[in-house]
């Protein structure tokens, strides 16, 4: 089982959606969880973290955590064509953080349609 | 600004050749990482350091190698033991000492073995 585990799509929305971005984790004890955005040939880019269980808003973006479950999601309210890229689910786990290392899952592809 | 820099953008190596990549932050943080990404594939941690003059290997250490003699600069090695190395470099900071485990990105490195 892998540790961090994103279902690699692609995830087809039309334009003005709620797009759905789910992950699960294998590490009861992890403490923290991180979304990045990341368009092809460019970096990552942090869009939201979460620590403790329930919704955090930000704009049109809600990570949800559900540390019994193990899983945290992603939902991006009015879905634009500019939100199109590859998600990727980070959590830090439990002993890691001192160390700030973070374990990826392979990234979720979203593809808003016009 | 403050902020990441990796350099060069693009780099190419030849069979058998070491090439270091460099990353510099101005963001004071403590902890400064490298991770390699390959097509379609999440971030796998090579290197990490929390410290000045300390590091620790992470999931994918073999054929690279480390130095921090500088808070500011993390450079990674790839070394000819390295058999696969064309991929994408990302250097990563962050501040876990204050519970800030968020990692910020610089803009990555594109390295292809010719």
């Amino acid at each position: 089982q892998k540790e961090v585990e994103q279902n690699s799509g692609p995830l087809s929305v039309p334009e003005g959606a709620i797009a759905s971005l789910n992950c699960t984790y294998s590490d009861r004890g992890s403490q923290s969880f991180f979304w990045y955005r990341q368009y092809s040939g460019k970096s990552p880019e942090l869009i939201m973290f979460i620590y403790s269980n329930g919704d955090k808003e930000d704009g049109r973006f809600t990570a949800q955590l559900n540390k019994a479950s193990q899983y945290v999601s992603l939902l991006i309210r009015d879905s634009q064509p500019s939100d199109s890229a590859t998600y990727l689910c980070a959590v830090n786990m439990r002993g890691s953080s001192n160390t700030g290392k973070l374990i990826f899952g392979q990234g979720t592809t979203l593809q808003v349609k016009p | 600004d403050g902020g990441i820099t990796q350099s060069p953008k693009y780099l190419f190596r030849k069979e058998g050749q070491n090439v270091t990549l460099s990353c510099e932050q101005n963001l004071n943080h403590d902890a400064m990482y490298w991770y390699r990404q390959d097509p379609g594939q999440g971030l796998r941690l090579i290197y990490y350091s929390q410290i000045v003059n300390d590091f620790q290997k992470g999931d994918i250490a073999e054929g690279y190698s480390v130095s921090r003699e500088k808070k500011e600069s993390f450079p990674l090695t790839v070394t000819s033991a390295q058999k696969n190395p064309t991929a994408f470099y990302l250097c990563a900071s962050s501040t876990p000492r204050t519970g800030n485990t968020e990692a910020f990105f610089g803009q990555g490195t594109r390295l292809t073995v010719v």
